[in-house]
C-alpha cells in the first residue's frame, strides 16, 4: 500500500496561473481532505469530503475549488493563484466512521 | 476556526530528558489524537484515544485522555534525536454527528541536543 500519495512535491507559479493539485489513496477510506500548513498557524482545513460524490467547506476555502474523482482521487484546484496561497498543501484521508486521520507527503507550493 | 489551546509551544530539552506536553479545550471531545511531523514531511499518526482516563503507550510515548474530556497530554520519555519535530494534538468533538473534522492544536515544536 502506497497509503495517501500527492502530486507534484513542489511548485512554482506566478500570480495568476491555475493548477490542480492531485491527491490519491489505496486505502479505500470513505473521506478526504485538504490542507494548508503555515508557520505558526497549524494546519488549516480547506476542503473536505465525507464521501465520493459530497465536498464541503472547511475553514479556509476562499480561491480553491475541489473535486472528488472516485474514491480514490481529491484534487485541488487554484484558479488564480496569490502570493497568499504560498503554503505547503496536505491531503489526508480516513477510514469510515472513525476520526484518524492519514496524511500524505506534502506539495510545497510557492506563488511569486 | 476554533482550535485546541496546546503547549508548550517550543522545547529545547537535552538528549535523555522527559517531556511532557498538552492540549486543552473549552468544549469535551470524543477523541484525541496525536499526531508526530518530522520536517519536511506529513504528519504522521503516534496515539489515539477513545476514552475519557484512558492511558495509551507506544514505545517512549504515552498519552492520557483527561477524565473531563476537555484535555489531553502525551509524554516522551528519555527523549533522542529522533524525537526532534512538531508534535500536533487533535480532537473530534462530542455531538460532532457525522461531521469527521478534527479540531487541530498549533502544535509544539521539540529540538533536541544531542
Amino acid at each position: 500500500n502506497a497509503g495517501v500519495t500527492q502530486t507534484p512535491k513542489f511548485q512554482v507559479l506566478k500570480t495568476g496561473q491555475s493548477m490542480t493539485l492531485q491527491c490519491a489513496q489505496d486505502m479505500n477510506h470513505n473521506s478526504m481532505y485538504w490542507y494548508r500548513q503555515d508557520p505558526g498557524m497549524g494546519l488549516r482545513l480547506i476542503y473536505y469530503s465525507a464521501s465520493e460524490g459530497t465536498t464541503d467547506k472547511g475553514e479556509v476555502p476562499n480561491g480553491y475549488n475541489v473535486s472528488r474523482l472516485n474514491k480514490r482521487e481529491f484534487s485541488l484546484r487554484l484558479e488564480s493563484a496569490a502570493p497568499s496561497q504560498t503554503s505547503v498543501y496536505f491531503c489526508a484521508s480516513s477510514y469510515p466512521g472513525t476520526d484518524t486521520q492519514y496524511f500524505g507527503p506534502g506539495t510545497r507550493l510557492t506563488v511569486l | 476556526g476554533q482550535q485546541l489551546n496546546q503547549s508548550p509551544q517550543s522545547m529545547f530539552i537535552q538528549e535523555g530528558e522527559d517531556v511532557s506536553m498538552n492540549c486543552t479545550s473549552s468544549s469535551i471531545f470524543n477523541t484525541w489524537l496525536w499526531y508526530k511531523q518530522d520536517p519536511g514531511e506529513g504528519p504522521v499518526l503516534l496515539i489515539a484515544l477513545y476514552k475519557a482516563g484512558e492511558l495509551t503507550s507506544n514505545g517512549r510515548l504515552t498519552a492520557q485522555f483527561g477524565i473531563t474530556r476537555k484535555d489531553s497530554f502525551l509524554n516522551i520519555s528519555a527523549s533522542i534525536p529522533s524525537d526532534v519535530g512538531i508534535y500536533f494534538c487533535a480532537g473530534q468533538r462530542f455531538n460532532a454527528g457525522n461531521n469527521r473534522k478534527l479540531i487541530w492544536g498549533l502544535g509544539t515544536s521539540l529540538a533536541v541536543n544531542p
